[in-house]
């Protein structure tokens, strides 16, 4: 069965440190991987995804940027956090291509604050 | 204007109480899905749809494609209810998916 990794679940950083938030996935193979982020009272923002290894779409300028490495490995990366990165970020996948029974899993998140 | 609005945004219900959760969308889609997250920050899919209805035990949703509109229903609503619902839909012109801002459900013994 297919399964979603995320980590870490929580942490708390320094303005201007480094950030790298992990997520796996295992039980399929090219999935298109999504990073999102959850602030509190608003939808689900999303901040990148991948339909493939390198292949990255950027959907709203930030200090943030993503990674694929390998197929099924997406990361979450910043050089220097800003206080407004603070929030809930959730890596999620779903199969590829438009086929009705396409549904989306999500890791169960990662909770960021920074000080 | 987002592509997905949901309906109400809060709502507190007796338990036992029969529960609407509203979506409309704006944009062409191959499905569209009920999510459920709970406090702790978990999102769950609840239902997948592209037509018609579904039914899990006490859940219901339905999908009226022509006017854009999904229903999420609860029968017999129970405390373990209580989560924040979510309407979500994936786009029919790319690996997108749009989500609303989700209702947050409290349901009291």
């Amino acid at each position: 069965s297919q399964t979603i990794h995320q980590w870490p679940a929580t942490l708390v950083q320094p303005v201007g440190s480094p950030l790298s938030l992990e997520c796996t996935v295992e039980g399929t193979s090219n999935p298109n991987l999504y990073w999102y982020r959850q602030a509190a009272g608003r939808g689900l923002q999303l901040l990148f995804y991948s339909v493939g290894i390198g292949q990255i779409s950027s959907e709203v300028p930030q200090n943030l940027s993503a990674s694929r490495p390998q197929d099924r490995q997406f990361i979450l990366s910043s050089k220097k956090l800003l206080l407004s990165d603070s929030g809930f970020y959730l890596c999620a996948w779903s199969t590829p291509g438009q086929g009705s029974r396409n549904t989306i899993y999500f890791g169960e998140g990662s909770w960021l604050t920074v000080v | 204007k987002n592509e997905v609005e949901q309906s109400p945004q809060n709502l507190t219900a007796q338990e036992g109480e029969f529960i609407t959760i509203n979506c409309s969308y704006s944009v062409g889609i191959s499905a569209l899905h009920w999510l459920q997250q709970h406090p702790g920050g978990g999102i769950v899919s609840l239902f997948m749809l592209s037509s018609g209805k579904k039914k899990h035990g006490r859940l219901i949703a339905t999908i009226n494609i022509q006017e854009k509109h999904s229903s999420l229903h609860i029968t017999a609503s129970h405390p373990r209810d209580s989560a924040v619902y979510i309407c979500a839909v994936r786009s029919n012109t790319g690996n997108q998916f749009y989500f609303g801002t989700g209702t947050s459900l409290t349901v009291i013994p």
